[in-house]
């Protein structure tokens, strides 16, 4: 079975920095889609930035973007430029493209710090 | 337009009620999730709908009972739940099965005395 492994449960960045979560994943399977959602204290899953295993380019939306590393299983978030509204819970999640099936992480919960 | 609704926000019932999450979208996507999430834990999935059939149960309780009354609407029964049932239901929705990304909903805070 697939599993996604966030290794930091707590992040802090200072507001206009940098920070990068980290996740890894294992899988046996060739053909899969990795997503980063972001969970507000509103509880709204929000998708953030996906992106497709054959696609060796690493996937970029705005101030977020990707370290999408498949020999190393291993799929970074960078936030950049970090603004007060991104704080929030930070899930990775991995999906096969042969199912429906979607597993997430365990979350890392990011503070901006003004 | 990439929403997802779900009725209702909040809802509080005791263990002998029977009750009804709804969740609706007009995306034109035709699979559909229930997920569970307990507070400061990832969502867990439940249900998947594909084609308005059922595809995936994660061995759920059978106190839960999913509907799938149209392409646009999913509704999770609840009968005789326990307290530890309380959490967070999150619905979600995809383009088709297993390719495209899901779109979640606001969720239903669901409290059981």
């Amino acid at each position: 079975a697939q599993t996604v492994t966030q290794s930091q449960p707590e992040m802090s960045v200072q507001e206009a920095e940098t920070v990068t979560l980290s996740c890894t994943y294992d899988t046996s399977e060739s053909d899969y889609y990795l997503f980063w959602y972001k969970q507000p204290p509103s509880r709204q899953m929000i998708l953030v930035i996906r992106q497709e295993a054959y696609k060796q380019q690493n996937a970029t939306e705005n101030r977020f973007s990707v370290n999408f590393q498949k020999a190393a299983k291993s799929f970074s978030l960078k936030i950049s430029d970090s603004q007060l509204g991104d704080a929030a819970m930070y899930f990775c999640a991995y999906r096969s493209a042969y199912n429906n099936d979607m597993r997430f992480g365990a979350g890392t919960r990011l503070t901006v710090k003004p | 337009d990439t929403e997802v609704t779900q009725t209702p926000k909040h809802l509080v019932m005791g263990m002998t009620n029977k009750k009804s999450l709804k969740c609706e979208q007009h995306m034109g996507h035709r699979a559909m999730y229930w997920y569970k999430q307990k507070a400061k834990k990832p969502p867990e999935l439940m249900f998947v709908y594909s084609y308005e059939k059922l595809s995936i149960n994660e061995s759920v309780p059978s106190r839960f009972s999913p509907e799938c009354p149209n392409s646009s609407l999913l509704n999770l029964h609840l009968h005789a739940l326990q307290p530890e049932d309380s959490a967070l239901y999150l619905c979600a929705s995809s383009q088709g099965p297993g390719i495209e990304t899901q779109y979640f909903g606001p969720g239903t805070r669901l409290l059981v005395l």
